[in-house]
């Protein structure tokens, strides 16, 4: 059974700094992985999918990487601005036909103004 | 851009009553997903379909039942309702590759 996990589960941050967050799967047969930004109470927005033969991918101010074989992602966040305050969540499909999504318990960001 | 629609947004019950949840499908996306999360919760998948055939089933009670219609909307039926049952459910759709949330629908069940 796949599982999801992210470390760290809360990180506080000034403005401005670069951050890392972390996300481990335990089954490397994925189909995708992607990261998703939820404010509280909110929907989850999708920030950036990598499908399981790429390595990364780049959206303005976030970069997210991908190793299939460790089990691994992660995603950077430059210049960190307070709007960027929320909680990030990583999910994988399965190399399946139903691909659906097996979410992480997500990084809660707090960047001080 | 349209996005994943879902309503009602807000859903107020009581135990013991049903509920019906709705989706409707960004255009021409073919498979929709349930996620529900509970309070301080990862969302949980519940069941998908596909071209209005059901293609997986995960964490879904025996109490819910779903279906995808013809214009690939699809309805979330919850009956026997329960405390635990509060939390916020969200749909997703995708064709291909990259899957895309609804706002949710946040059932609180009294």
């Amino acid at each position: 059974k796949q599982e999801v996990t992210q470390i760290p589960a809360a990180l506080s941050v000034p403005e401005g700094e670069n951050l890392v967050l972390n996300c481990s799967f335990t089954d490397s047969a994925i189909y995708n992985l992607q990261w998703f930004r939820q404010d509280p109470g909110k929907g989850l927005t999708s920030l950036l999918l990598i499908q399981s033969s790429q390595r990364e991918q780049t959206s303005g101010r976030l970069n997210a990487s991908l190793d299939k074989s460790s089990g691994r992602s992660t995603l950077y966040i430059a210049a960190s601005q307070p709007g960027d305050s929320a909680t990030y969540l990583c999910a994988v499909t399965a190399d399946n036909y139903g691909q659906n999504f097996v979410f992480g318990p997500g990084t809660r960001l707090s960047v001080l103004p | 851009a349209a996005g994943v629609i879902q309503s009602p947004r807000h859903l107020i019950k009581e135990k013991r009553e049903t509920a019906t949840l709705k989706c409707y499908p960004i255009p021409r996306h073919d498979t929709v997903y349930w996620y529900q999360q509970g309070p301080g919760q990862d969302p949980q998948f519940l069941i998908s379909f596909y071209e209005k055939m059901q293609s997986d089933k995960g964490s879904i009670p025996d109490r819910f039942s779903a279906q995808q219609f013809s214009d690939y909307h699809s309805e979330l039926n919850m009956s026997s309702l329960e405390l635990g049952d509060s939390a916020l459910y969200f749909c997703a759709s995708n064709r291909g590759t990259e899957a895309f949330f609804g706002q949710g629908t946040r059932l609180t069940v009294v």
